[in-house]
């Protein structure tokens, strides 16, 4: 049981540049969630989804898309990478909170680490 | 738009020493999280509060959840080196299971 995974782990773009981090989990979780951490910033939500086929903005959206198109999958996407977007991504699902407050407990891909030169 | 703040933003502890590190929201939460981050790692869960005035321990960690279901705080005992890391706090902005993050404390173990 793999969790939560995430490719690539590192990677190094140039201005303009165009990528797609993909997050996968096996858990069967209804709910997931990008992230990007940044020093003294804690964690900011950039998107999210409630289910497959669904997408919302969180936090930050701008200069990012997504899509999820498989229950398991969530990718995020930058169109035109900007040195802005230097950061530390992170990954996240959890299952439907529901009437189990429990439910809403989120568990972490290792991250992606990237540089926008 | 809720906010939840943590102090302090770094922690300095000598080993064996305690300390506590302290969160709190502007707004009533139905439950808190704490999540702990090791250095070059990704957050990880550690706890949930969800009563008024709730305590939780883990070994030398203790959890609480303030009366008023606005603020918590995490103290632990007799620190380790295995305690460093960046602890953060959470708590849902919605019923979609949106968390907002503190910012977290990152404590460094002297020892």
């Amino acid at each position: 049981n793999a969790g939560v995974t995430q490719t690539p782990k590192f990677r190094v773009l140039k201005t303009g540049q165009s990528m797609t981090l993909l997050c996968a989990q096996d858990m069967n979780h209804e709910y997931m969630y990008w992230y990007r951490q940044d020093p003294g910033m804690g964690l900011r939500l950039i998107h999210y989804s409630v289910g497959e086929g669904t997408t919302a903005k969180g936090e930050v959206p701008d200069g990012y898309n997504v899509s999820r198109l498989k229950k398991q999958n969530f990718l995020l996407g930058l169109e035109s990478a900007a040195p802005s977007q230097t950061s530390v991504y992170f990954c996240a699902s959890s299952t439907t909170p529901g009437t189990e407050i429990a439910k809403n407990i989120q568990y972490f891909g290792a991250g992606t680490r990237l540089s926008v030169l | 738009g809720q906010q939840v703040m943590q102090i302090p933003q770094y922690q300095h502890v000598q080993e064996g020493e305690d300390f506590t590190t302290y969160c709190n929201s502007s707004t009533t939460l139905s439950n808190i999280q704490w999540y702990k981050q090791r250095p070059g790692g990704h957050p990880v869960f550690l706890i949930q509060l969800v009563k008024s005035g709730e305590v939780k321990k883990q070994k030398r960690l203790t959890f609480q959840f303030g009366e008023a279901k606005k603020n918590s705080s995490l103290h632990i005992t007799a620190t380790q080196t295995t305690d460093v890391g960046t602890y953060f706090c959470a708590g849902p902005t919605d019923s979609w299971g949106k968390l907002q993050f503190g910012a977290g404390t990152q404590v460094v173990v002297t020892p």
